[in-house]
């Protein structure tokens, strides 16, 4: 069993819609990340969490250390955030990463 | 532009060749480390960085080299290429565990 796993695996929205995407973990963590990865393959960081809730424009980012749990929100979806988004974990500079949900938005 | 520059971007090479690839940033970053990407597997951590000098391996260490001469570089060393080595690489920098990381644009390796 992976130490991370994400779902939905894949995801088709509307534009407008808002979108969730679930990370569970097994293993004790430092940090937890969230990566976006477009389909000409490059990869950016969106956000890195330890604790509690971040925002940054659209996107949301939530961890329940207790829960061994996080979640990644994208409030009214567009087009241009069909990505990978992918969760990853952390512990003594080693880094795990989930398969990846796929979220297509269509106009 | 300051971030992590990935050499080469392609590579085809033949069964038991030998090639490096590159990986430098200039963000004086301290931690340094290599992934590969392949279908239905995920991102894999190979070898990683905490500092020049020091490396330590990954999850996926086999059949991988690397040394950390200096901060800024960070080089894999694929010592006789093998077909499942065929995949997307990945070099990546952080400051510290306590930011985020940068992530190089990918080599496409295909070995043959």
């Amino acid at each position: 069993k992976n130490e991370v796993e994400q779902s939905p695996q894949n995801l088709t929205a509307q534009e407008g819609e808002f979108i969730t995407i679930n990370c569970s973990y097994s293993v004790g963590i430092s940090a937890l990340h969230w990566l976006q990865q477009h389909p000409g393959g490059g990869i950016v960081s969106l956000f890195m969490l330890s604790s509690g809730k971040k925002k940054h424009g659209r996107l949301i980012a939530t961890i329940n250390i207790q829960e061994k749990h996080s979640s990644l929100h994208i409030t009214a979806s567009h087009p241009r955030d069909s990505a990978v988004y992918i969760c990853a974990v952390e512990n003594d500079y080693k880094l795990s990463f989930g398969a990846g949900t796929t979220v297509t938005v269509r106009a | 532009n300051a971030g992590v520059t990935q050499t080469p971007k392609f590579q085809v090479l033949k069964t038991g060749q030998s090639m490096t690839l590159q990986c430098a940033q200039d963000m004086n970053h301290e931690y340094m480390s290599w992934y590969r990407q392949d279908p239905g597997m995920g991102l894999r951590l190979i070898h990683y960085s905490v500092g020049a000098g020091i490396t330590d391996q990954g999850e996926v260490p086999n059949g991988y080299n690397v040394s950390r001469s200096t901060t800024e570089d960070f080089p894999l060393r694929l010592l006789s290429a093998a077909p499942s080595q065929t995949s997307v690489y990945f070099c990546a920098s952080s400051y510290s565990d306590r930011n985020g990381y940068t992530f190089g644009s990918g080599t496409r390796l295909t070995v043959v």
